[in-house]
């Protein structure tokens, strides 16, 4: 199965905005609200930081934020803090005998 | 407090087989789904497998498709990953995931650390 295709980098000034896409196709993004995306810090476990596209759980700060048009979803993260440098990994359902899909990841660099 | 804890991997070499075990606790077990997630060193991240709340349904990544079984025993609150067959490629960090719902995508909520898995002569 093919991953879905994440930007490998991305980067941004502390205060900015930066927007983290997510392309895959109509058999799993484009098709279904089931993506999610994950934060991972070096050497740490993932967390979930948005799921079904825009939904975020409890705890998670509301600067961080999910979105989908067509067969691209995005995650788009304000007021950019230190603390977001991280990897950032996009997953979806997939009609895939897999059932559940993740992106290549793509990594924050916060300038 | 939701706590999965994985153990059972290390070093084995190719051919060989493992099993790994992902012990739960604070969550109604056969509630929700779990999922296998792996990650090689400096990779991303891949779904392995997934089963359902029942564990009626289950799922697995083309690269491990018979050759890893994924089963849950719900009076244990244990998931279980046997691995026959083992390749190099399949030198990992396994992470054991709960899923936020019954049937397997709705997204990875709670993460053990992780139990790496070495495949080498």
């Amino acid at each position: 199965q093919s991953a879905l295709t994440q930007p490998a980098s991305v980067s941004g000034s502390p205060g900015q905005s930066i927007t983290i896409s997510c392309t895959g196709t109509s058999s799993d993004v484009g098709g279904y609200n089931y993506v999610s995306w994950y934060q991972q810090h070096p050497g740490k476990a993932p967390k979930l930081m948005i799921y079904d596209v825009s939904n975020r759980p409890s705890g998670v700060s509301n600067r961080f934020s999910g979105s989908k048009s067509g067969n691209t979803a995005s995650l788009t993260i304000s007021g950019l803090q230190a603390e977001d440098e991280a990897d950032y990994y996009c997953s979806s359902y997939t009609t895939s005998s897999t059932l559940v899909v993740f992106g290549g990841g793509a990594k924050l660099t916060v300038l | 407090e939701v706590q999965l804890l994985e153990s059972g991997g290390g070093l084995v070499q190719p051919g060989g087989s493992l099993r790994l075990s992902c012990a739960a606790s604070g969550f109604t077990f056969s509630s929700y789904a779990m999922s296998w997630v792996r990650q090689a060193p400096g990779k991303g991240l891949e779904c392995v497998s997934v089963i359902s709340g029942s564990g009626g349904s289950t799922y697995y990544a083309d690269s491990v498709k018979g050759r890893f079984t994924i089963s849950r025993d719900s009076s244990k609150n244990t998931l279980y990953l046997q691995m026959n067959s083992l390749r190099a490629e399949d030198t990992a960090v396994y992470y054991c995931a709960k899923v936020r719902g019954y049937s397997g995508y709705e997204g990875l909520d709670y993460w053990g650390q992780g139990t790496l898995v070495t495949v080498s002569s």
